[in-house]
């Protein structure tokens, strides 16, 4: 196992444009976060999954953000209507349950909206 | 959730022990300490974790007061590549609560030669 992937590693998108990310965990972990990072900024938790439920939500995802796991394996984020504040890395992460070792994180995936 | 503080910043030069002391006064007793490194461009990764007294690791040392309402990340002997963000976070590993671990402004570490 490579560690957590993430895909693209950058995007450049015009503002309005949808865009989605995808995170593939470590196969054995059952639980996948996304977190948002800005310049300067520590990551900023989006979401959670236990397996494919998805059982948190931060206030800041608004309704704009969408969040998959189907079959508990890889997830998607999606972003629908982009606004130049999307700007950021979009960060994801996986754990086992329970887990002494902390999250494994992926490089990210840069997006800048234009 | 229990918050952090933990200084901005740092310097320190190539050789030197290096300690960073993170506070965390409303830490609950389900809740673990966790240090994360992260480089530019790159995400966090995970250096340590412990609950009380004292923790060691290839890379470092964690020390927890009894109270723990503090903890000091020691780094023996940092060398250029240690020049990073380190990340103090208390949060419940398990998750019974919905308790996320949540990450602070972080301390910046910057190792001269």
């Amino acid at each position: 196992d490579t560690g957590v992937s993430q895909d693209p590693r950058h995007k450049i998108t015009k503002r309005g444009q949808n865009v989605t990310f995808r995170c593939d965990p470590i196969s054995e972990h059952n639980r996948l976060y996304w977190y948002r990072q800005t310049l300067g900024q520590g990551p900023e938790f989006l979401t959670y999954f236990q397996n494919e439920a998805q059982l948190e939500k931060s206030r800041l995802l608004s309704d704009r953000f969408s969040a998959e796991r189907p079959k508990g394996s890889f997830s998607t984020l999606e972003i629908q209507r982009t606004e130049q504040g999307d700007s950021a890395m979009y960060l994801c992460a996986s754990s086992s349950t329970p887990h002494r070792d902390g999250y494994t994180f992926g490089s990210g995936t840069r997006l800048t909206v234009v | 959730l229990a918050k952090t503080t933990q200084p901005i910043s740092m310097d320190s030069y190539e050789g030197q022990e290096v300690n960073i002391t993170c506070s965390h006064n409303n830490i609950a007793t389900n809740d673990y300490i966790t240090w994360y490194q992260q480089f530019p461009s790159q995400g966090p990764r995970f250096i340590i974790q412990g609950y009380k007294t004292k923790v060691t690791n290839e890379v470092a040392s964690l020390f927890i007061p009894a109270d723990r309402k503090s903890s000091t990340l020691s780094l023996p002997r940092v060398s250029l590549s240690d020049t990073a963000v380190y990340y103090c976070l208390v949060g419940d590993q398990d998750n019974n609560a919905g308790n996320m671990l949540t990450f602070g402004g972080g301390t910046r570490l910057m190792v001269k030669p």
